[in-house]
């Protein structure tokens, strides 16, 4: 049970290149969440998922996309990475809305 | 808006001192709360929740937290901290009106041996 996984673990960018990350649960959870984490500012939601096929914005949604075709796996995409976007990405999934949110082990993306 | 506040950005303590981290959320209603722990270099994990009942929650490795809905509470302690316990620690809330779980900015214990 690996619970969820993320890949790449690190990456860094050129400004304007492109790029995804992968996400992935074995836990059947409905939801599943991008984060990003930021010094001093804790965790902030990008972007979510309520079941395959469907996504929403979170609370700095821009410059990034979001594809959950598969109910295990959440994709975020960069389409012209920006310094701004230099941070630890974080996912996450959890059964239901309220409860337990379980996380990933985070990318940490450089953006030059 | 909605909001959770950390009230200590940074803590240091000696072995076998006594912990609070304090931990604030601005909205009323039903509302979930959790104190989440990131130990250097790996993910977060949770450490403990309040749902309903018992005010006092027990979670992992020793912690514990008091919801007080008076004052929009919910404190992080624990009675002795050990050198293990360095690594930095979340309080998110998760209110029905808002629909999605919000982090405070999270607080760094160092525990020197």
């Amino acid at each position: 049970n690996a619970g969820v996984t993320q890949t790449p673990k690190f990456r860094v960018l050129k400004t304007g290149q492109s790029m995804t990350l992968l996400c992935a649960q074995d836990m059947n959870h409905e939801y599943m969440y991008w984060y990003r984490q930021d010094p001093g500012m804790g965790l902030r939601l990008i972007h979510y998922s309520v079941g395959e096929g469907t996504t929403a914005k979170g609370e700095v949604p821009d410059g990034y996309n979001v594809s959950r075709l598969k109910k295990q796996n959440f994709l975020l995409g960069l389409e012209s990475a920006a310094p701004s976007q230099t941070s630890v990405y974080f996912c996450a999934s959890s059964a239901t809305q309220r409860d337990t949110q379980y996380f990933g082990p985070g990318t940490r993306l450089t953006v030059l | 808006a909605q909001s959770v506040s950390q009230h200590n950005h940074h803590v240091i303590l000696s072995e076998a001192a006594s912990l609070e981290l304090g931990c604030n959320y601005s909205y009323g209603g039903t509302v979930n709360l959790f104190w989440y722990v990131q130990y250097p270099g790996q993910h977060l994990q949770l450490l403990l929740k309040y749902f309903s009942g018992d005010p006092l929650v027990k979670g992992i490795k020793g912690f514990e937290a008091e919801f007080i809905k008076s004052k929009f509470s919910f404190n992080l302690r624990k009675p002795s901290v050990q050198w293990s316990d360095t690594a930095e620690y979340f309080c998110a809330a998760f209110s029905g009106g808002y629909n999605k779980l919000i982090f405070g900015a999270g607080t760094r214990l160092a525990v020197h041996p």
